[in-house]
């Protein structure tokens, strides 16, 4: 099974700011196979990127994710208010299971 | 437009089952996979398991497996969960997401409490 982690737990920043999440693999997610979801509080989680660097039906161009076999980034150019919120990591390779890093909170500084 | 509308909140005691469907519209049913994804109360997300919409194949989540069974409707476009036995640490939202590699839509959730 391949473990996620991501990193900070917490990201404390403002907005305008830039944000940058990390998520590391224990072995190398094939074909890029990582995806990053938003959730916010009360709410289902919401497709922010898949292929580690396509961005989902609707999703502002703000976002935008890159990296490769163990390493990944998530990185959001100019934070907005309702962007505040919680950040996972995801692995859907060729085999079961899926697993989820277990998450960034991004707050108001 | 896509949506997936899971059942209402459930109460059940501990050792009892569980069963939570998910009901699809606005694509085709058997194109997709449905995952099961839980979240206990201040935690992460914990992917349960998967079943294919076209053949009703399945994969679990080592952890769960004995205990939960993934099965689909193609007549009414409606995906189930079934968690037998349950205990209080199965206590968390339930989630049913579209599956074609990355989960793109989601339920709203079911929120199940186990508690005696």
């Amino acid at each position: 099974e391949i473990v996620l982690t991501q990193s900070p737990g917490t990201l404390s920043l403002s907005p305008g700011e830039r944000a940058t999440l990390s998520c590391r693999a224990s072995q190398s997610v094939s074909s890029s196979y990582l995806a990053w979801y938003q959730q916010k509080p009360g709410q289902a989680p919401r497709l922010l990127i898949y292929g580690a660097s396509s961005r989902a039906t609707g999703i502002p161009d703000r976002f935008s994710g890159s990296g490769s076999g163990t390493d990944f980034t998530l990185t959001i150019s100019r934070l907005e208010p309702e962007d505040f919120a919680v950040y996972y990591c995801q692995q859907y390779g060729s085999s079961p299971p899926d697993t989820f890093g277990q998450g960034t909170k991004l707050e108001i500084k | 437009q896509v949506q997936l509308v899971q059942s209402g909140a459930e109460v059940k005691k501990p050792g009892a089952s569980v069963k939570v469907s998910c009901k699809a519209s606005g694509y085709t049913f058997t194109s997709y996979g449905i995952s099961w994804v839980r979240q206990a109360p201040g935690q992460g997300l914990e992917w349960m398991g998967w079943i294919s919409a076209y053949n009703g194949n399945t994969n679990y989540a080592q952890k769960l497996q004995g205990r939960v069974t993934m099965t689909t409707d193609t007549s009414t476009s409606t995906a189930y969960m079934e968690l037998r036995s349950l205990r209080s640490d199965d206590t968390a939202v339930y989630y049913c997401a579209r599956d074609k590699g990355p989960k793109d839509y989601w339920g709203q959730g079911t929120l199940v409490t186990v508690s005696s």
